[in-house]
């Protein structure tokens, strides 16, 4: 059965305290590994997507790389305009579904 | 670009009503779009796939004739809550995938805050 798993449940940063959120998957043929952030009340908005091992992609001060098991969203020198839930989500092979983790979510005080 | 809009925002009414959300791609065509929904503190569970012109797939679990989905043109697709109950409440997000890019990430509109008293 296709899981995706996200640790942990919730992180509590200093602003500048950099970090990284876990993402496990078993997922059939993965053809896509997305990143999302949501806000309260809102809807996820896009980050990034892996498609292969070794991948590596950033934005500002996250980062997110992929290997065959997991991807890890490393966040560097946090702001608290960072905090929000951190959605991680697998795509299997042979279908435009997502899988969704639970979140990570993170609150990075002043 | 890629913009998802949903409306309402927030519903609140009573048990026994039906209720319709409307899930509109702003700026491109959308042959497929999805529905999910969220508990609090949960991850999107997502409850059906909703194709153009033709009939929803659902996950299993999901009740096809509690939650009726149409999606008559590449721009909108509706779900609506029928004779929803207290339990129906919750979060209830929808996304869209460009026509033709399913490899494209999906995008997510605002969602719909659903409270039946």
């Amino acid at each position: 059965e296709d899981q995706v798993t996200q640790s942990p449940e919730a992180l509590r940063l200093q602003e500048g305290e950099s970090s990284s959120l876990n993402c496990s998957y078993t997922v059939s043929g993965l053809r896509g590994l997305f990143w999302y952030r949501q806000d309260p009340g809102k809807g996820p908005e896009f980050l990034f997507t892996l498609y292969s091992a070794g991948e590596e992609k950033e934005k500002e001060r996250l980062k997110a790389t992929l290997t065959k098991k997991e991807s890890f969203l490393h966040i560097t020198a946090p702001k608290p305009e960072d905090s929000a839930t951190y959605l991680c989500a697998g795509a299997p092979m042979a279908t435009n579904k997502l899988i969704f983790g639970t979140g990570t979510l993170l609150a990075v005080q002043p | 670009g890629a913009v998802v809009s949903q409306h309402p925002s927030r519903v609140i009414c009573k048990s026994g009503t039906s209720v319709k959300i409307e899930c509109r791609s702003l700026d491109f065509q959308a042959t497929t779009m999805f529905w999910y929904r969220q508990f609090p503190k949960k991850s999107l569970m997502l409850m059906a796939t909703s194709n153009e012109g033709s009939k929803a797939t659902y996950e299993q679990g999901v009740e096809k004739d509690k939650f009726l989905i149409n999606h008559a043109s590449l721009t909108l697709s509706t779900l609506t809550v029928t004779s929803a109950h207290p339990e129906d409440s919750s979060f209830y997000i929808c996304s869209a995938h460009q026509t033709g890019h399913s490899n494209q990430p999906q995008h997510f509109g605002d969602g719909t805050r659903l409270s039946i008293l």
